[in-house]
């Protein structure tokens, strides 16, 4: 199993660009999560998806993020356009059972830099 | 108050003694709770979760849970310099079926040998 894939590993952007950011769950996972990773405000979640549909959006800073999730294999979270703020660690999850618990597998994250 | 509190540490601990790291969680009916290990720029890792009141181990892991006190805590004996990391208390909260998570701000261990 390849675990959790996230790309880009690390972007670097300009403020006011258009940045995507890209997951592919784990096989067989119904839930994916999108938390972003701060040293101020510690790991947030954002988003949540099950199976495609999205369950929870409170998390989501503002109208500049949106985040989908086209089919069971692929999820996006989009910011547009990019503010210095934005800076951080997003990491994708997804959710599989473990002994009969709901554990949530991370994803090495992508680490955003907005100049 | 957070709904989830952690001392942000950093906890340092001599090699082979006891790490002690303690949580504390506002809603009272969460159900589920989980520690998870953050290595310096890697991701969240699962290490330990516990359900009932009481004791659960897991190698050099115990994880201990008073619903009546809302505190949950992991002690790592025979602290190790690889368990130098971030601990991340995260805590289900109640009703939720969709698997939601309440994370920490975690608890920075560092083991000096």
């Amino acid at each position: 199993d390849a675990g959790v894939i996230q790309s880009p590993r690390h972007e670097v952007t300009e403020m006011g660009q258009e940045v995507t950011l890209r997951c592919k769950p784990i096989s067989g996972h119904d839930y994916l999560f999108w938390y972003r990773q701060t040293m101020m405000r510690g790991l947030e979640l954002l988003i949540y998806f099950n199976n495609n549909v999205p369950i929870d959006d409170s998390g989501m800073p503002e109208d500049r993020f949106s985040a989908k999730m086209p089919n069971a294999s692929f999820s996006t979270l989009k910011i547009q356009p990019s503010e210095p703020r934005d800076s951080a660690v997003y990491f994708c999850a997804s959710r599989g059972i473990l002994e009969s618990t709901d554990t949530q597998y991370f994803g090495p994250g992508t680490r955003l830099t907005v100049l | 108050q957070k709904e989830v509190e952690q001392n942000s540490g950093p906890l340092s601990v001599p090699e082979g003694a006891i790490a002690s790291l303690n949580c504390t969680y506002s809603d009272r009916g969460s159900q589920s709770f989980f520690w998870y290990r953050q290595y310096s720029g890697k991701s969240p890792e699962l290490i330990m979760f516990i359900y009932s009141n009481g004791d659960k181990e897991d190698g050099r892991f115990t994880a201990q849970l008073n619903k009546a006190s809302q505190y949950v805590s992991l002690l790592i004996r025979d602290s190790q310099p690889s368990d130098s990391a971030t601990y991340l208390c995260a805590v289900t909260p109640p009703g939720d079926s969709w698997g939601k998570l309440q994370f920490g701000a975690g608890t920075q261990v560092v083991v000096t040998p």
